[in-house]
């Protein structure tokens, strides 16, 4: 089965303290993997894809093809990160999303 | 501006009325996807189009369609509606089929059934 998991609907850290959004999935195959952020029920926009391997607004995410995770990490949160992001996993023809999660970043 | 437009923003209706939500890919961009967005239920899938033809369903209720016309817009319809129905529309479009290079999405439209 294709499925994404994220286990945690909201993530709330202080400003300046390190950010770990977790992202499961199940694919059998090489996965591609996406994070989408979505500010305040606006539309979404893509954070970073896996193959890129590269970092924006400071997040990166690493694929673990043993562990099958792909966790969001910034090493300093920002009040401007306060959002709702959601791991995409692209299955067949489509990307299945995770549930998402609501990350507060706290003053 | 994302180059996915959709329209109408807002959409009020009572139960049992019918809608048609409209999506413009952005330019180039063949494939086109739309998703339900709930409070309790995320981001659902509910179909594809790929130059005009349907690709891939998801939880695509029967009450509801979608078509893909030759100039690439989209539209979603919506019929016998339900207080359950309530909910963020997303269009996204992409280049790909499958969209390997990731999507655009539109800014939605929030449909209330009242």
């Amino acid at each position: 089965a294709q499925r994404v998991t994220q286990p945690e609907k909201l993530l709330s850290v202080f400003k300046g303290a390190p950010v770990e959004l977790k992202c499961n999935y199940s694919y059998s195959g090489s996965p591609e993997l996406f994070w989408y952020v979505q500010y305040s029920r606006q539309r979404l926009q893509l954070l970073l894809r896996h193959i890129s391997r590269e970092s924006i607004k400071g997040f990166t995410a690493d694929l673990n093809k043993g562990e099958t995770s792909f966790h969001l990490k910034k090493p300093f949160a920002q009040e401007e990160d306060s959002a709702m992001y959601y791991c995409a996993l692209l299955g067949t023809y489509k990307y299945i999303f995770g549930t998402g999660t609501r990350l507060k970043v706290l003053a | 501006d994302s180059g996915v437009t959709q329209t109408p923003k807002h959409l009020i209706t009572a139960t049992g009325q019918r809608v048609t939500l409209r999506c413009s890919p952005r330019s180039g961009d063949l494939s086109v996807y739309w998703y339900q967005q709930s409070l309790d239920q995320g981001l659902q899938f509910l179909i594809q189009y790929y130059n005009g033809e349907e690709r891939a369903k998801g939880n695509i209720l029967e009450r509801f369609s979608a078509q893909q016309f030759p100039d690439l817009h989209s539209e979603l319809n919506l019929s016998s509606l339900e207080l359950g129905d309530s909910a963020l529309y997303f269009c996204a479009s992409s280049v790909a089929f499958g969209g390997v290079n990731g999507y655009t999405f539109g800014s939605g439209t929030r449909l209330t059934v009242v």
